[in-house]
């Protein structure tokens, strides 16, 4: 059973630009949520969709977004891109959604560098 | 307010117990504590998961006290590749509205 995949694994951007991230979920999962890791904030929970709706939301600016096809497969999009949004970006699926006790599964991250 | 506490990094060596504690205030009742193992450059890999007193899988054990304020993450004998970075993970509230990681423990393994 194939995990969580996300695409890029690498990218380089400039200041100003915009990006857009991709992720598949385990196969039968219907939740996808995104995290962004840096070494000075550490785990950050940016959001979650279920079934192509956001229910949950972390503290991060407007410039950050997400969507959910129906195939449960999910882009997370960051405009205008700022120096501090470099950083590790993870995404993981669960069955039902991350209410307790679903187990949360991880990809291997997108590495973003803005320059 | 929410907060999982773990220590910075710990220190240990091949064949020993280790014991890695976190902290999480504000637990409810039915808030589960999941732990995670992240090597670099690549993604947390889920270890454990458990609600009450103790849980055990094939590679560690989690103990969870009954005030359910702390939990223990306990890896039996360990080996030089279980030196990682180690994270706790509380969702707190069934409507997972408080999704707090901890700041993660560095575990060192000497030969």
């Amino acid at each position: 059973k194939a995990g969580v995949t996300q695409t890029p694994r690498y990218l380089i951007k400039t200041r100003g630009q915009q990006v857009t991230l991709s992720c598949s979920p385990i196969s039968g999962h219907r939740s996808v949520s995104w995290y962004q890791q840096t070494p000075g904030q550490g785990l950050q929970f940016l959001f979650e969709y279920f079934s192509e709706t956001q229910r949950n939301k972390g503290n991060f600016p407007g410039r950050f977004s997400g969507r959910q096809f129906s195939n449960s497969r999910s882009e997370m999009n960051v405009s205008t891109l700022e120096l501090g949004d470099s950083a590790l970006y993870l995404c993981a699926s669960s069955l039902a959604g991350q209410s307790s006790g679903n187990t949360i599964y991880f990809g291997e991250g997108s590495w973003l560098t803005v320059v | 307010l929410a907060k999982t506490t773990q220590p910075i990094s710990m220190d240990s060596y091949e064949g020993q117990e280790v014991n890695i504690t976190c902290s999480h205030n504000n637990i409810a009742t039915n808030d589960y504590i999941t732990w995670y193992q992240q090597f670099p450059s690549q993604g947390p890999r889920f270890i454990i998961q458990g609600y009450k007193t103790k849980v055990t899988n094939e590679v560690a054990s989690l103990f969870i006290p009954a005030d359910r304020k702390s939990s223990t993450l306990s890896l039996p004998r360990v080996s030089l590749s279980d030196t990682a970075v180690y994270y706790c993970l509380v969702v707190f509230g069934s409507s997972a509205s408080k999704i707090i990681f901890g700041s993660g423990t560095r575990l060192s393994i000497r030969p």
